[in-house]
């Protein structure tokens, strides 16, 4: 089983300003992968990562970007944070096998 | 283009009865159907899975059933309890197509079980 953390866990921010929203996970799992999800409702990927060095855009067009220079570490970024994207932010990893694993989310607000 | 449709977008039970929540799939080459449960303010997680090699899988008081001609599979919640009121997701992937087993989720179905 995988151990993923999310830091923050929450966060509210004024528009226009520049955010980091940290994923780490314990295990060296390849996959990482990021979704957005409003509350209680559908999951869409927005970001994910075969290993070091390698991002790629998902399903639903995000302006956010991310990195992935170290395995255990999958930061999601915004230059400039807008009311829009007030969301819930879930960060996942699965190794070769099929289960993924969920960290805790971080639930962005901004102003 | 929906890859997985599951229904329903919600669902009431009375504490005893049994849940069903079921999803349908397109992709014939998808080999991993996984159930996730998530409760408010938490990540979703992994409940249970299938592979189509079985009809169905039982853990516990949660089955999948899987039917790979009609290219569906379900969840059954035998003896539902207030405690399984969350949101359930059903996903699927598949190895091949370059996706690498990304998965491709259901749009959930928020169960709430009355006492």
């Amino acid at each position: 089983e995988a151990d993923i953390y999310q830091t923050p866990r929450y966060l509210v921010i004024g528009t226009g300003k520049k955010i980091t929203l940290e994923c780490s996970q314990t295990m060296g799992h390849d996959k990482m992968y990021w979704y957005q999800q409003d509350p209680g409702m559908e999951l869409h990927l927005i970001h994910y990562s075969y290993g070091v060095n390698s991002t790629e855009k998902g399903d639903l067009s995000s302006e956010s970007t991310v990195s992935r220079i170290r395995t255990e570490h999958f930061p999601l970024t915004l230059e400039s944070a807008r009311p829009s994207h007030t969301s819930q932010y879930l960060c996942a990893a699965r190794a070769h096998t099929d289960t993924q694993y969920f960290g805790p989310g971080t639930r962005l607000t901004v102003l | 283009q929906q890859q997985v449709k599951q229904s329903p977008q919600s669902l009431i039970v009375q504490k005893g009865g049994i849940s069903i929540i079921n999803c349908a799939y397109e992709n014939t080459a998808f080999d991993y159907f996984p159930w996730y449960q998530q409760f408010p303010g938490k990540g979703p997680a992994l409940l249970i899975a299938i592979r189509p090699d079985v009809s169905e899988k039982k853990e516990g008081r949660f089955t999948i059933s899987f039917n790979k001609s009609a290219k569906q599979f379900s969840l059954h919640i035998m003896d539902s309890q207030p405690g399984d009121s969350a949101t359930y997701f059903c996903a699927a992937s598949s190895i091949y197509g370059g996706s690498q087993g990304n998965l491709i989720f259901g749009k959930g179905t928020k169960l709430s079980v009355k006492p």
